[in-house]
């Protein structure tokens, strides 16, 4: 069963424009979520958190929403960049962050120039 | 500080071999999360070690096993190797495993199974 959902493989956003990925999880139990990023040949990168106290956090050009009725949350990333272009991935912890991170599959993002 | 340390970076092996891996975490994380990609199911967790302990464990068959040393280096290893086996191993370094601190990921191994 698969706890955290990012159910789009792949987005294709013009440059400039907005691109939002989202996710969704199932287990109620999951209070700090976080998205990485992943370029080809290299490991994911962390990108930005938020915990559930929160339904917003913001770091430059990304920014994070919570929606905890929904169990949902989705990444905007504003303006879009062709450097931007990579897989994003979602993960979900539970206990404030105590316990180990569960992965989505993934979403391919492709800015185009 | 040095990052997180996979080796090797490439592998091809043969249906029926086994193969190690190595990843050797940043200086002072005690715990090693290993992770299999594949395109079609993302990140799927393999297990977790913490101090020389395996802590959690992911719905692998068993020719699949890892361990820890004192100086929190760790090895997985395949056995019987299958096609399917073919993937980018990750390996994951964090302080205490926890979500909160986040994980700093190696660039994997990419294994191939012929």
């Amino acid at each position: 069963d698969q706890q955290v959902k990012q159910n789009s493989p792949s987005l294709s956003v013009q440059e400039g424009r907005i691109s939002i990925l989202n996710c969704d999880y199932t287990n109620s139990m999951f209070d700090y979520f976080l998205w990485y990023k992943k370029y080809p040949a290299e490991g994911p990168t962390f990108l930005i958190s938020i915990s559930s106290i929160k339904d917003k956090n913001e770091d430059g050009r990304f920014t994070v929403f919570l929606n905890k009725s929904a169990k949902h949350l989705s990444l905007h990333i504003v303006p879009s960049q062709p450097g931007d272009s990579a897989v994003y991935f979602c993960a979900a912890s539970a206990e404030g962050g105590s316990e180990k991170l569960v992965f989505g599959k993934g979403t391919k993002l492709t800015v185009n120039p | 500080k040095a990052g997180v340390t996979q080796t090797p970076r490439y592998l091809i092996k043969t249906r029926g071999q086994q193969v190690t891996l190595s990843c050797s975490p940043i200086s002072g994380h005690r715990s090693v999360s290993w992770y299999q990609q594949t395109p079609g199911q993302g990140l799927q967790f393999l297990f977790e070690y913490f101090s020389e302990t395996q802590r959690n464990k992911g719905n692998f068959p068993g020719r699949f096993s890892g361990r820890q040393f004192s100086n929190s280096r760790s090895e997985m290893n395949v056995s019987t190797l299958e096609l399917g086996d073919s993937a980018l191993y990750l390996c994951a370094s964090s302080l205490d495993g926890t979500g909160i601190r986040g994980y700093t990921f190696g660039s994997g191994t990419r294994l191939t199974v012929v």
